[in-house]
């Protein structure tokens, strides 16, 4: 099945820094690669996600950049602020037909320091 | 964005009793919904594949006799943990992909607000 690795596992920044995170996944057939940020104890919400069509895309202070040869793809938050402290996660998952289930990576705790 | 509700958001039982959560998706149809367990401070780990209609497909590891899913209609599916124990204690979330049918990958995946199971 499919197997993503994320880092770093805790990542801390100054406020208006920028911060990236990291995932590899095993399954080249996987296609559809979202990123969640999770506060504790509280549902993880989407903040954004890319297919594999496209290499890059953008939302704000939050993009995301894939590279389908090597496997791995990255977000990026640009200014960040004290409220972007969360949990962050990737997952893969394999779109099409009902196999919709997404493979997260361990999380990566972002703490943003005023 | 669509949303999926959770119910409960924070149960306690006694070991050996059985927990129901509900995962209900409110302004969509959802013929598949998952479920997952998190542990503090861990990952997501999904549970099992609920499908309208027919049987849940488990992952490995997980007793599909302990942890029972019913996916009775196109909006409910239910997680039944059965005589559980204080190692079941954990959070446990739903999520549910937005659209019918298996064609396309430009459906959404939304979760539910979580359950805290606490058994005592």
């Amino acid at each position: 099945g499919e197997n993503v690795e994320q880092h770093p596992s805790t990542l801390s920044v100054q406020e208006g820094d920028s911060a990236v995170i990291k995932c590899t996944y095993s399954d080249s057939a996987s296609n559809y690669f979202p990123w969640y940020k999770q506060e504790l104890g509280k549902r993880p919400q989407l903040i954004i996600d890319i297919r594999s069509n496209v290499g890059e895309k953008k939302d704000q202070r939050i993009a995301v950049t894939l590279n389908k040869t090597a496997k791995h793809f990255s977000l990026h938050i640009t200014e960040t602020q004290p409220e972007d402290s969360a949990v962050y996660f990737c997952a893969a998952s394999l779109g099409g037909g009902s196999n919709y289930k997404l493979t997260f990576g361990k999380g990566t705790l972002l703490t943003v320091n005023p | 964005g669509a949303v999926v509700s959770q119910h409960p958001s924070r149960v306690i039982c006694k070991s050996g009793t059985s927990v129901k959560i509900e995962c209900r998706s409110l302004d969509f149809q959802a013929t598949t919904m998952f479920w997952y367990r998190q542990f503090p401070k861990q990952s997501l780990m999904l549970m099992a594949t609920s499908n309208e209609g027919s049987k849940a497909t488990y992952e490995q590891g997980v007793e599909k006799d302990k942890f029972l899913i019913n996916h009775a209609s196109l909006t409910l599916s239910t997680l039944t943990v059965t005589s559980a124990h204080p190692e079941d204690s954990s959070f446990y979330i739903c999520s549910a992909r937005e659209g019918l049918g298996g064609g396309g990958w430009g459906n959404t995946i939304y979760f539910g607000e979580g359950s805290w199971l606490t058994v005592v």
